[in-house]
């Protein structure tokens, strides 16, 4: 079963503009991760974002995280040609696997 | 990551047939993992191992068997493979000191035919 959900499944915006994507689990967490995926390749970790945590940066990214609502956004500005990719959030479950979304994939035009 | 290496990195069978994917690590971590992905999907995780004695199953495990013959080795088999184990696998490590962050390999892409 997948944990997360992310929204949407695929954004196309141009280059310089900011990228939004969201995310929404099912159970309580920990922490919740987003990840890079650039086309047929290995999953990248971008940022860590723990469960008494509300925002959290890392360069251009901006990851939020709102356990009431039991979701996440994140938020990459100024985006470049080479953020084009999918971008997966993971969360922990109770037997310390990571559960996956399926993702939103993300197109970046010059 | 260029410390987790997969191989092979592309692979054709054919239905019934045993076949080995392959994962090694240069970054020390005790605890490895499979998971396969499918078009337009998020990973699933097939076995995860938190250290060379210790094997567990993941989401979809059935069809799938794993060894963990060193640290830093740990081994995906099929045992006689079925096309709908068509997909991308990925192998990724992580370090229980350091936190949950996992890094993985570059992939196997396996075709059943």
């Amino acid at each position: 079963s997948q944990q997360g959900e992310e929204d949407p499944q695929a954004l196309s915006i141009q280059e310089g503009e900011n990228a939004t994507m969201n995310c929404s689990y099912k159970t309580s967490i920990n922490n919740l991760q987003w990840y890079r995926q650039n086309s047929g390749r290995g999953l990248v970790h971008l940022i860590l974002i723990r469960s008494n945590e509300r925002e959290k940066h890392s360069g251009r990214l901006r990851v939020t995280l709102d356990t009431s609502k039991k979701s996440s956004s994140l938020l990459i500005t100024a985006s470049r040609a080479a953020d084009t990719a999918s971008y997966f959030c993971a969360t922990f479950d109770s037997n310390y696997q990571l559960i996956w979304g399926a993702g939103t994939k993300l197109i970046i035009k010059p | 990551d260029a410390d987790v290496t997969q191989t092979p990195r592309n692979r054709i069978t054919k239905t019934g047939k045993r076949i080995m994917l392959e994962c090694s690590q240069t970054k020390g971590h005790d605890r490895m993992y499979w998971y396969r992905q499918d078009p337009g999907l998020g990973l699933r995780l097939i076995y995860y191992s938190f250290d060379v004695k210790d094997i567990n199953k993941g989401e979809i495990s059935d069809g799938y068997s794993v060894s963990r013959q060193a640290q830093a080795k740990f081994s995906l088999s099929l045992e006689s493979a079925i096309p709908n184990q068509t997909a991308l696998y990925f192998c990724a490590t992580s370090d229980r000191l350091a936190g949950e962050t996992q890094y993985f390999g570059p992939g196997t892409r396996l075709l059943v035919l």
